[in-house]
């Protein structure tokens, strides 16, 4: 049974640099895609972008300017960082595991916020 | 821009029968890819509710069912539980965004 599990800095100001990172326990690894997923308070989810073991990567060309995902094989974990954050980054976000374009598990979420 | 459309909230006594439909075009459902479908409780992840547009993962009742025709899909949720009430998320995807897409959401109230 595969566990994600996240952690990260909560709270920022704006311009700073978000940076979560989620470790796989059980499961392939090399086998799925890894993907970030985030939910402002209140509203839907939106998909942040994916890599796989291999470093390949795709994101949602909304912020893909401002988001870089990377991977640690050793260690099976992702992360995440997001630049240049402003109050409208302000959200849920969660890892999760892709397998055939959608999301079959979910990290526990983090709440990070944006605030002067 | 790709969307995927979902009416914001539906409701239904319980033992009834609702369905909540997602609406795409042709760079998402209507090329043929599959659409999935998401159960949200407040403050927790979302869980997987329907994969493949019409399968149900283990554990999930099968009072939940999808379907896909054209451009559209819909999640059927019969015999209404008040345990079913929850917000629910539609996903596919997009061959525009080169990525996945989900739906607005949907908060199903049961009456």
């Amino acid at each position: 049974q595969v566990q994600l599990q996240q952690w990260g800095e909560g709270l920022l100001k704006p311009s700073e640099t978000l940076s979560l990172t989620c470790a796989v326990y059980g499961g392939s690894f090399s086998a799925y895609y890894w993907n970030w997923i985030r939910q402002a308070p209140g509203k839907g989810l939106e998909w942040i972008g994916e890599i796989n073991h291999s470093g390949s990567t795709n994101y949602n060309p909304s912020l893909k300017s401002r988001v870089t995902i990377s991977v640690d094989t050793s260690k099976n974990q992702v992360s995440l960082r997001l630049t240049s954050v402003t109050a409208a980054d302000t959200a849920v976000y969660y890892c999760a595991r892709g397998y055939h374009f959608y999301f079959d598990s979910w990290g526990q979420g983090i709440l990070a916020t944006v605030s002067s | 821009q790709s969307v995927l459309t979902q009416p914001p909230s539906v409701s239904g006594a319980p033992g009834q029968r609702v369905t909540i439909s997602c609406t795409g075009s042709i760079s998402n459902i209507g090329t043929g890819y599959d659409v999935h479908w998401y159960q949200q409780f407040p403050g927790t992840a979302p869980k997987l509710l329907i994969y493949g547009n019409n399968n149900r993962p283990s554990g999930v009742p099968d009072r939940f069912s999808g379907s896909k025709s054209g451009t559209s899909a819909s999640l059927a949720i019969s015999g209404l539980q008040t345990e079913d009430e929850a917000d629910y998320y539609c996903l596919s995807y997009d061959s525009s965004l080169r990525g996945v897409l989900f739906g607005g959401g949907t908060k199903l109230t049961v009456l």
